[in-house]
């Protein structure tokens, strides 16, 4: 059965440190992993998909790299914000078309 | 830009009472799904539906659950008697082929009494 950990479960920068948030997955037979936002009480905002070909994909100040046989990706966020403070979660795709989420971290960037 | 959509927003309901919650997938999306937040748990899925039938169900999506696509545009979750552990807020979400961005809405929050 697919396990998705992210840690830290929580984490406080200051405004323009560079955020780096991590996901690890237990069966590496994946088709893609994505990264998601997530404000208190809201929806879930997609913001990278990760093919499982692919090492890395990138938006703007994001870049999200993925090791498949390692089962690791990384979200980078450069250059932080304070709007940038939300809980980021990732998901993996494997056989089927649901979504496996970890648990998520939640980002704090002060000003 | 195209989103989800989802109503109603919360609702609040009674132990045992019938609950249906709407979605409006992305008009040219063809793969449904729900899934739900337990207050401070993981996203879980539920349910996927392609071609109007369900492709695949969790454990948690048991008889008390089913799911409709009753025209061209809405997709339907209903618990047939709520319990108190289905308390969550329930997203809906749609994609265009399997293995692309699942785009979510904002989600209902139902609360069972």
């Amino acid at each position: 059965k697919q396990e998705v950990t992210q840690i830290p479960a929580a984490l406080s920068v200051p405004e323009g440190e560079n955020l780096v948030l991590n996901c690890s997955f237990t069966d590496s037979a994946i088709y893609n992993l994505q990264w998601f936002r997530q404000d208190p009480g809201k929806g879930l905002t997609s913001l990278l998909l990760i093919q499982s070909s692919q090492r890395e994909q990138t938006s703007g100040r994001l870049n999200a790299s993925l090791d498949k046989s390692s089962g690791r990706s990384t979200l980078y966020i450069a250059a932080s914000q304070p709007g940038d403070s939300a809980t980021y979660l990732c998901a993996v795709q494997a056989a089927g078309n649901k979504l496996t989420f970890g648990g998520g971290t939640r980002v704090l960037v002060k000003p | 830009e195209p989103e989800v959509t989802q109503t109603p927003s919360h609702q609040v309901t009674q132990m045992g009472q019938e609950v249906i919650l709407r979605c409006v997938p992305i008009s040219n999306h063809l793969y449904f799904y729900w899934y739900r937040q337990i207050l401070g748990q993981k996203v879980e899925f539920l349910v996927s539906f392609y071609n109007n039938e369900i492709s695949e169900k969790s454990e948690i999506f048991d008889d008390q659950f089913s799911v409709e696509r009753p025209d061209g545009s809405n997709f339907t979750l209903k618990i047939r008697s709520t319990k108190l552990e289905d308390s969550a807020m329930y997203f809906c979400a749609s994609n265009g082929q399997a293995e692309e961005t699942q785009y979510f809405g904002p989600g209902t929050r139902l609360l069972v009494l």
